[in-house]
Parts: C-alpha cells; structure tokens; sequence
C-alpha cells in the first residue's frame, strides 16, 4: 500500500527554524516527484514546489522560491521541508503529495502537517 | 503563472441533483487539468486526471470534460458523502497551479 506519512504539529516562534517530513512507502521512493502544498486557514491550495527524488533536483514556484528549502534522503525515503526564518504568516497545513505515473497529477498524499507560527 | 478561475466558488444542491463546476484557464493548457476533492480535515483526493480520465476507485458518478481553456467537472447524482470542496489544478507549466475551490453542500 502506497503511503506518504508526515511529521507531527509544529508551534514555533517568528524567526526560528523547522523542518517536516514526509516519508513514502509502499512504492519505490526514486520513481515519483514528491510536491509540497500549502493551506493556510480556511483558504485554497498552493503549489510550493517539487523534488526529484532521484537525483534530488528541484523546481520552486516563484511565490516561495528563497523562503523554504525542499530536499530528500533517499536512503529513508523520506521528503522534507524547510524553512530558516519562519514568520506568522507561515502558520497553515501542508501536505506533501506524490506526482502519479502519467502526468503532473497528485495521486498520494500526505496527512498534513500542521505548522503554528506565533509569539 | 496561469490562472484557474473556478465558479462557483459555493454551490448548494439536492441529494440526487446533477452538480455542474467550471474552471477556467487564462491561457490554453490543452488537456493538462486535474480535478481533486477536499472533505473538511482531510487531504485532497485525485479525482478526475487529463480532464476527462476518471482515477481508479473514484464512483463513475464523477466526470470530467473540457480542453484549451474551459472545463467542466460533474457530479451526476449528487450524495451526501460528496460534500466537500472541490478544486481544478493545472499542470501545463510551472507553477503549478490551483483553482480557488468550489464548496459543494446539501440543500
């Protein structure tokens, strides 16, 4: 059974940093681009970015390239997300999904990892 | 970036009622669409791919339709397991992106 498993709630203070997690199984973790999604309360979805497990290579969209950092470790098939300076206005749920084996469609996704940023 | 316009952005509707949603590209993104259901608490769910191909599992209730710039997403008869929000997302080049949701609930 596919399964992308994401790291637990987050409270963190303006300016600290943190890094979630989203770890796939059931499938073979090289094979498929794992893409960050944001939801801030009560709104839509939005695209953060995408990883290439593979080879670990990279693509952000504009309105978060610069403020999170997206990698992985092949060796735990595990995904992450990270941010250096967080700010109030990162506080929302993310889902880390996986890109499915025809087009860019997301076919798995993560729990959520809800992230609370406040002083 | 390309814009996904979705309408409407809430809807509500009987218990066996067919349920029309549109999303709009603002260029053309020939058949790179998908569609997804969010219930309240939960991820989404991959629904509808390439605009018209229906995921496995998902109930045949669900369609999809539409190529270029305008899509249409269907539910046929609608149940009441179906209320949640539903969103158009676009893969024709980067960023990625999503429609603003359409809120589907009973009447």
């Amino acid at each position: 059974e596919v399964q992308l498993v994401q790291s637990g709630a987050e409270v963190k203070k303006p300016g600290e940093s943190l890094r979630i997690s989203c770890k796939g199984s059931g499938y073979s973790f090289t094979s498929h681009w794992i893409s960050w999604v944001r939801q801030m309360p009560g709104k839509g979805l939005e695209w953060m970015g995408r990883i290439d497990p593979s080879d670990s290579y990279t693509n952000y969209s504009p309105s978060f390239q610069g403020h999170v950092t997206i990698s992985v470790d092949q060796s735990i098939s595990t995904a992450y997300l990270r941010w250096s300076s967080l700010k109030a206005s990162d506080t929302a749920m993310y889902y880390c999904a996986r890109r499915g084996s025809g087009g860019w469609y997301f076919d798995y996704w993560g729990q959520g990892t809800l992230v609370t940023v406040s002083s | 970036d390309i814009q996904m316009t979705q309408s409407p952005s809430s809807l509500s509707a009987s218990v066996r009622d067919r349920v029309t949603i549109t999303c709009q590209a603002s260029q053309d993104i020939s058949n790179f669409l998908n569609w997804y259901q969010q219930k309240p608490g939960k991820a989404p769910k991959l629904l509808i791919y390439d605009a018209s191909n229906l995921e496995t599992g998902v109930p045949s209730r669900f369609s999809g339709s539409g190529s270029g710039t305008d899509f249409t997403f269907t539910i046929s008869s609608l149940q009441p397991e179906d209320i949640a929000t539903y969103y158009c997302q676009h893969y024709n080049n980067l960023p990625l992106t999503f429609g603003g949701g359409t809120k589907v609930e009973i009447k």
